[in-house]
């Protein structure tokens, strides 16, 4: 079975540009999340999608946005990108919701905004 | 909120054991998880525990859980240069589909 795959590997943007991240999760898993992770903040939780809905979102603003299409594929977007989004966005997957569910992750988007 | 907290850093030599220690707020915490990124790729699961369990072995890896003081640790028995990586403790409720992860704890391994 494939991996979780998230395209593109590396981004560099300009602040104020926005930019689209995809990810596809592993063939039969229906969750994916999106997790920011940086030096100084570690992982931080962004959303989460099942079933084309967004069911739990942590604290980002809203220029931070996703969405999951019928074939559990997800695409995270931000807009008027700032210098402080520099960071590695990684995707995880899942087979459904669920506390015992175990998380597959992605090799994850290398964002810079210059 | 609720957090987990991990050292930054921990060095050994090549041969000897490593015991990467979290610590952990949520009580209502039932899983805990051990997490290994190498450079350049994203996380990937080593091993986990129930909070039912006190320690979990797997080959070289044993997961121990004091859940009086909410103290979770992860040793590496004969550790390598290969294991050399950032390990992130991480829990979940019962009542979350979302684990806290911690900040991670940088393992090198020196000859």
């Amino acid at each position: 079975k494939a991996g979780v795959t998230q395209t593109p590997r590396y981004l560099i943007k300009t602040r104020g540009q926005q930019v689209t991240l995809s990810c596809s999760p592993i063939s039969g898993h229906r969750s994916v999340s999106w997790y920011q992770q940086t030096p100084g903040q570690g992982l931080q939780f962004l959303f989460e999608y099942f079933s084309e809905t967004q069911r739990n979102k942590g604290n980002f603003p809203g220029r931070f946005s996703g969405r999951q299409f019928s074939n559990s594929r997800s695409e995270m977007n931000v807009s008027t990108l700032e210098l402080g989004d520099s960071a590695l966005y990684l995707c995880a997957s899942s087979p459904s919701l669920g506390a015992d569910e175990k998380l597959f992750f992605g090799s994850g988007t290398q964002l810079s905004v210059l | 909120g609720e957090d987990v907290e991990q050292s930054l850093f921990l060095s050994v030599r090549e041969g000897d054991s490593s015991v990467i220690n979290c610590t952990y707020t949520d009580s209502s915490s039932t899983y805990l998880y051990w997490y290994k990124q190498e450079p350049g790729a994203g996380l990937q699961l080593l091993t986990y525990i129930f909070s039912n369990m006190d320690m979990k072995q797997d080959q070289r890896l044993t997961v121990l859980l004091n859940k009086k003081d909410k103290h979770l640790s992860l040793r590496i028995a004969d550790t390598q240069t290969g294991d050399s990586a950032i390990y992130f403790c991480a829990e979940r409720s019962g009542g979350s589909y979302i684990p806290t992860f911690g900040r991670g704890t940088s393992l090198i391994v020196h000859p």
